[in-house]
């Protein structure tokens, strides 16, 4: 079965750079998530879109901004990275016409800032 | 605001032998969703078990299953038969019914299984 698919896996930038993460999530699902999760840390929630839109947004800094496009896809874009934004960012889909809650996580990007 | 706390940082115990991994959470909504999730070394996060507050019967998944007590709101985790591959962190995770659907986690508990 199709998973959420993120890219790239790790990734490396230096301070003051910027970043795009990517998030194809599984086929028909409307909904897409984005959670931070750093080192020795619980996940946390930054921003949700639903049917292309801003849904909620958590602890998301003003650095960041996000988008989900028309095939559902979303990407994070992260600017003037800071050292303390190296974590594990995941993306996580569902479909909220079924109530399958409990939604399906990708693998994860990796960033490490230097 | 919801809260969800695991009162265990760390736990350790025998291949085959039985853990149970503690959570309790704070809320005022009566209709909610808990789950557990599983974050190996890959650090893949992998959904183990899900409980629907209005449902009075405990969810059981294979070897998972899980003692919800609403009143006490308290959701804990029992791995039966444990394997050298339950070895992982273990997120306790809250979802509001109704809301934007987003998780409220616990700090985790790192459970490792010894051979």
């Amino acid at each position: 079965a199709a998973g959420v698919i993120q890219s790239p896996r790790h990734l490396i930038k230096e301070k003051r750079e910027t970043a795009t993460l990517k998030c194809y999530p599984i086929p028909r699902h409307d909904t897409v998530y984005w959670y931070q999760q750093g080192p020795g840390q619980d996940p946390q929630f930054l921003i949700s879109f639903y049917e292309k839109m801003q849904s909620d947004k958590g602890s998301i800094p003003d650095r960041f901004s996000a988008q989900q496009f028309s095939d559902y896809h979303s990407e994070l874009n992260m600017s003037s990275l800071e050292l303390g934004d190296s974590a594990l960012y995941f993306c996580a889909s569902s479909f909220r016409g079924v109530k399958d809650y409990g939604y399906t996580f990708g693998s994860g990007t990796r960033l490490t800032v230097v | 605001a919801q809260t969800v706390t695991q009162s265990q940082p760390e736990m350790s115990v025998q291949e085959a032998e039985t853990v149970t991994l503690s959570c309790t959470y704070d809320t005022s909504e009566s209709n909610y969703y808990l789950f557990w999730y599983k974050q190996p070394p890959s650090r893949q996060m992998i959904l183990v078990i899900r409980q629907e507050a209005y449902k009075q019967q405990n969810a059981t998944e294979n070897r998972f299953s899980v003692n919800f007590q609403k009143a006490a709101k308290s959701f804990s985790l029992k791995i039966s038969d444990s394997q050298l591959g339950d070895t992982a962190m273990y997120f306790c995770a809250f979802m509001k019914h109704g809301s934007n659907y987003q998780l409220i986690w616990g700090a985790g508990t790192k459970l490792i299984i010894k051979p």
